[in-house]
């Protein structure tokens, strides 16, 4: 059974600091991974979305990894900034019995100004 | 803004009633997929559809189903509502090629709240 896991749960940071968040998924035969926000309230937007063979998409001040072998991707997020902050979350899809796509918790961050 | 409409956005229901949440995708996609989130936890994948096909179901009763029409709108109908119940519920839809298994973006609506009481 898939598994994703975040960490960590919430962070908390100052304004302009580099940060790296991190996802975890169980059954590496995924084909794709995505990462979203999602602000208080409201739907999720999609931040980057990596295909299964791929290592790493980028766009902006976003970077986003992922190593199938060990179950993990990464996003980085350079010169964070107050408007940052919300909820990340990433999601893996697979066929597992039917399409199926895992979301973890997400990730609640707070950028101090 | 994402193209994927919801509604209502908000709703109230008494447990044991029947519910029926919308969901316009957005212009050219073929699929579409539901998801339950409640507060502080990711959303739970409910089921999707390919082309008015469901091709994909998590881990919820028969009493939530749904439908996908023809020009790609979809409906999820939750029967014999319990507390529980209660979350947001959003639709996202994208474009698939099943073929090749290739996954492209994921567009999500804005959501309806729904509260079983």
């Amino acid at each position: 059974k898939q598994e994703v896991t975040q960490i960590p749960a919430a962070l908390s940071v100052p304004e302009g600091e580099n940060l790296v968040l991190n996802c975890s998924f169980t059954d590496s035969a995924i084909y794709n991974l995505q990462w979203f926000r999602q602000d208080p309230g409201k739907g999720l937007t999609s931040l980057l979305l990596i295909q299964s063979s791929q290592r790493e998409q980028t766009s902006g001040r976003l970077n986003a990894s992922l190593d199938k072998s060990s179950g993990r991707s990464t996003l980085y997020i350079a010169a964070s900034q107050p408007g940052d902050s919300a909820t990340y979350l990433c999601a893996v899809s697979l066929l597992a019995g039917g399409f199926k796509t895992i979301f973890g918790a997400g990730t609640r961050l707070f950028v101090k100004a | 803004e994402t193209g994927v409409t919801q509604s209502p956005t908000h709703l109230i229901k008494t447990r044991g009633q029947q519910v029926t949440l919308r969901c316009s995708s957005q212009s050219g996609h073929n699929t579409v997929s539901w998801y339950q989130q409640a507060l502080g936890q990711g959303p739970q994948f409910i089921f999707q559809y390919y082309r008015e096909e469901e091709n994909g179901r998590g881990n919820f009763p028969p009493r939530f189903s749904g439908l996908q029409f023809p020009n790609y709108s979809s409906e999820l109908n939750v029967n014999a509502l319990e507390l529980d119940d209660s979350a947001l519920y959003l639709c996202a839809s994208s474009f698939q090629v099943w073929t090749t298994f290739s996954g492209n973006t994921i567009y999500f609506g804005e959501g309806s709240w729904l509260t079983v009481v």
